[in-house]
């Protein structure tokens, strides 16, 4: 069974700083790991999609990598503004999963103070 | 616009009540699914189905039912069975396939009063 883990739960930093958030996977037989981001109250938005192949993605101020062999995915968002702050979660799909389920970890808030 | 759309984004149910959630998407994805968000306890997949009337139990299917009908469509019904359904819904779609991207909708706030 696939377990992800997001740590720290939440996190709070000034303006301008660049963001690092943390993902972690049990099986690193997956198909990929995709990003979200949820504002409160909201549904979920796709940030990134890496696919197991990929050794990283990017897109705009966001970049996601990946490393299988550690299980470990990164979230850097560079030059945090206060628009960033939201819940970030990551998801993976085991390549043997039933239905293609995502698994996500518990996710983590983020506040950037102005 | 191409996207998924639940509703209503507020619901409220009475003790012993049944209660449908809409879900309708227009990105002819093939697969749909259901998930619900506790406070702490992240996203907890419902039912999921990858193809039109076809679906599966997810990991806390009890006290839910769903039904396939058309390609667009994915309604989730929460039955008087299910004992504590105040939560958060949401409903994603993907086209058929592990690697590819899954997409959310905005969710329904289900409240039993």
């Amino acid at each position: 069974k696939q377990e992800v883990t997001q740590i720290p739960a939440a996190l709070s930093v000034p303006e301008g700083e660049n963001l690092v958030l943390n993902c972690s996977f049990t099986d690193s037989a997956i198909y990929n790991l995709q990003w979200f981001r949820q504002d409160p109250g909201k549904g979920l938005t796709s940030l990134l999609l890496i696919q197991s192949s990929q050794r990283e993605q990017t897109s705009g101020r966001l970049n996601a990598s990946l490393d299988k062999s550690s299980g470990r995915s990164t979230l850097y968002i560079a030059a945090s503004q206060p628009g960033d702050s939201a819940t970030y979660l990551c998801a993976s799909i085991l390549i043997k999963a039933a239905g293609n389920k995502l698994t996500f970890g518990g996710g983590t808030r983020v506040l950037v103070k102005p | 616009d191409g996207g998924i759309t639940q509703s209503p984004k507020y619901l409220f149910r009475k003790e012993g009540q049944n209660v449908t959630l809409s879900c309708e998407q227009n990105l002819n994805h093939d697969a749909m699914y259901w998930y619900r968000q506790d406070p702490g306890q992240g996203l907890r997949l419902i039912y999921y189905s990858q193809i039109v009337n076809d679906f599966q139990k997810g990991d806390i299917a009890e006290g839910y039912s769903v039904s396939r009908e058309k390609k667009e469509s994915f309604p989730l019904t929460v039955t008087s069975a299910q004992k504590n359904p105040t939560a958060f819904y949401l409903c994603a779609s993907r086209p058929q396939g592990g690697n590819t991207e899954a997409f959310f909708g905005q969710g329904t706030r289900l409240t039993v009063v």
